[in-house]
């Protein structure tokens, strides 16, 4: 069974940092690439970041560009989202997402980055 | 990288058909047949259940179905059933390795 579980969320300060984890299980971590995305509270859904499977190429919403950093490690079947320059429109749930064919086909259950003073 | 354009909200009566729109651009929608559905009740992670334009993953009902034409795509469910109330999202591939999601849409079975 394909399981993604993050961790890490919580509530920092704006200007601050928060790392975020996504443990996989189920299936070969190493041939898939991977995504985050965001759900701001009560809002839609916001692709944020993408890594190859090799963790080579990265690629990055818009809004993120310059502040966040996706990395992976494929020894640990793991995802990182390291969040810098933190804002109040960053308050989110994080999802780390499964690609398969250009579909985000397997979720995790997600986690809460609050961004607040 | 502007959101695609969904209702925010949609219904229907149980066994009815109801279809949710999603209208994107040529640079996306428009462009590549890597359109997803995705079905979010609340309080949960989303649910692939179209990928492609109409091509359903395993496990999921043939009830959902999923069209294109131009810039837009359409998810249409038929013999609509209480479960089928929740939030539905389209995405589609932008090119470059960016993905754009819909605004997302509220089914409510009345």
């Amino acid at each position: 069974e394909v399981q993604l579980v993050e961790s890490g969320g919580g509530l920092v300060q704006p200007g601050g940092s928060l790392r975020l984890s996504c443990a996989a299980s189920g299936f070969t971590f190493t041939s898939y690439e991977l995504s985050w995305v965001r759900q701001a509270p009560g809002k839609g859904l916001e692709w944020v970041s993408y890594i190859s499977t090799s963790g080579s190429v990265m690629y990055y919403a818009d809004s993120v560009k310059g502040r966040f950093s996706i990395s992976r490690d494929n020894a640990k079947n793991s995802l990182y989202l390291q969040m810098n320059s933190l804002r109040a429109e960053d308050t989110a749930v994080y999802y780390c997402a499964r690609i398969g064919g250009y579909r985000h086909d397997y979720w995790g259950q997600g986690t809460l980055v609050t961004v607040s003073s | 990288q502007s959101a695609l354009t969904q209702p925010a909200s949609v219904s229907g009566s149980p066994g009815q058909s109801i279809t949710i729109s999603c209208t994107g651009t040529s640079s996306d929608v428009g462009s590549y047949k890597f359109v997803s559905w995705y079905q979010q009740h609340p309080g949960k992670a989303p649910k692939l259940i179209i990928y492609e334009v109409s091509k359903w993953p395993s496990g999921v009902s043939d009830r959902f179905s999923g069209s294109k034409s131009g810039n837009t795509a359409s998810l249409t469910i038929s013999g609509l059933q209480a479960e089928d109330e929740a939030d539905y999202y389209c995405c589609s591939y932008a090119g470059s390795v960016t993905w754009v999601f819909g605004g997302g849409t509220k089914l409510t079975v009345l």
